[in-house]
């Protein structure tokens, strides 16, 4: 039993492409993250949603938008690509209200080519 | 916004030998302080944590210490094993709740048998 899943794993394409990564948690959690981690190994929070309010972080572009159809789901759709988009996102929960751990997700590696 | 440094980037220490990795923070109002262990093409997972409210917490091989004045704190890993190898993240939670959370840059550690 996943505990935050994400689909694909790995994910090639094309610059100028749009692409969808999905997330879904089962932990009945209710706020849901995505990070990006680059090539460094830097971890960096990209959006911080739940059923009342999305985060967005100053330095994210707005070709990346989050969509939840539901609080057990946090999608991130990506237009047109670009090269320095490649890197592994995760996906991540945790409970309303400054609940502490948050539960990644596998990660989905990114190749923009 | 909070900003997290982390130190060494990378380290490596012989079978049984101690380990220790530091942080600091920027924002005087974090109250919350976790770490996680990433291995190889794995997803981070939290491995300790402590509030601002408590000095040093303690699970098993691992102990997190908190020095709120100085705004830094320490991951101590006595008697390592080679499984202990991974990447190491810090993160603060600064005072704007899980949205702002900030990891370090992360530490690489390598246990020699």
């Amino acid at each position: 039993d996943t505990a935050v899943s994400q689909t694909p794993k790995y994910l090639v394409t094309q610059m100028g492409n749009d692409k969808s990564i999905k997330c879904e948690q089962n932990l009945g959690h209710d706020t849901m993250y995505w990070y990006k981690q680059d090539s460094k190994k830097f971890l960096k929070i990209m959006f911080s949603y739940n059923n009342k309010e999305l985060i967005i972080n100053e330095t994210v572009p707005n070709r990346f938008s989050p969509k939840s159809p539901d609080k057990a789901h946090l999608n991130l759709h990506i237009n047109s690509l670009e090269l320095g988009d490649s890197a592994v996102y995760f996906c991540a929960s945790s409970r309303i209200g400054g609940g502490d751990e948050q539960f990644f997700g596998p990660g989905t590696r990114l190749t923009v080519l | 916004g909070e900003n997290v440094e982390q130190h060494p980037s990378t380290l490596s220490v012989q079978e049984g030998d101690s380990a220790v990795i530091k942080c600091t923070y920027s924002d005087s109002a974090s109250n919350y302080f976790p770490w996680y262990k990433q291995e190889l093409g794995k997803r981070p997972q939290l491995i300790i944590d402590i509030r601002s409210n408590v000095g040093e917490k303690k699970d098993q091989r691992i102990a997190v210490t908190l020095n709120k004045t100085a705004k830094h704190f320490s991951l101590h890993i006595t008697e390592t094993q080679p499984e202990d190898s991974a990447v190491y993240f810090c993160a603060a939670r600064g005072s704007r709740g899980n949205n702002d959370m900030r990891f370090g840059a992360g530490t690489r550690l390598t246990v020699k048998p």
